[in-house]
């Protein structure tokens, strides 16, 4: 199985910051990689797909980056809706596996 | 747009057979076009891929439960299906159905669509 290590597993940081998440795959997946935001009690949601690509309705503070093996999820300017657990995925090869998750707090 | 609601018994006793349904509102389970998953999340955990089912009734299993899962498509009543048997205490979870798109180039099967999700517990 393609391992997914996410970091940081929790931050907590002010309102207005840029918040940034890393990913990193065990071994390529092209840019087979997403990520989605979980709020206590609810299902995923989707934000960003195929490494980049912003999912409709998805405010654009939401940004994707990276391709082979290292991802980053980054949050421009932080807004108090955006707590919440994001985790990533590959979609390279089966079994589909999801990174441990990020817990993200305000301070 | 594509709705899903997971049903089933919230408690299930160890070594039964944990039976779940994915109702399809919006769509059709006799599509084409997408391909029906389930996923689970262990109490305080992170979110495991179990498979995924398309409409013609090929199935992809996760290799760690591919024993004890069984996954179908009733297009007749356009749902879809989860049974894991000889279930134990580590199977308590929250259990989501979702779907992603037949076609790589939409969405390189990400899931952008998830039930709400439902808890079963394995308990005696």
């Amino acid at each position: 199985d393609i391992q997914m290590t996410q970091s940081p597993s929790s931050l907590s940081t002010f309102v207005g910051d840029r918040v940034t998440v890393t990913c990193r795959a065990s071994q390529t997946i092209d840019g087979n990689l997403h990520w989605y935001q979980q709020k206590p009690g609810k299902a995923p949601k989707l934000l960003i797909y195929a490494a980049s690509s912003l999912q409709s309705g998805v405010p654009s503070r939401f940004i994707g980056s990276g391709s082979g093996t290292d991802f980053t999820l980054t949050i421009s300017s932080l807004h108090p809706e955006d707590v919440a657990t994001y985790f990533c995925q590959q979609s390279y090869r089966i079994p589909y596996t999801f990174g441990q998750g990020t817990k993200l707090q305000i301070k | 747009q594509v709705q899903l609601q997971e049903s089933g018994p919230g408690l299930v006793k160890p070594s039964e057979t944990l039976s779940l349904t994915c109702t399809v509102t919006g769509g059709s389970t006799n599509s084409s076009n997408y391909y029906w998953v389930w996923i689970r999340q262990p109490p305080g955990k992170g979110l495991e891929w179990i498979g995924n089912i398309y409409y013609s009734g090929s199935t992809y299993y996760n290799p760690s439960l591919k024993s004890r899962v069984t996954m179908s498509v009733d297009t007749s009543k356009n749902l879809f299906s989860l049974r894991l048997n000889s279930v134990t205490a580590a199977d308590t979870a929250v259990y989501y159905c979702a779907i992603h798109s037949s076609s790589w180039s939409l969405r390189h099967y990400a899931m952008d669509v998830w039930g709400q999700g439902t808890t079963v517990t394995v308990s005696s």
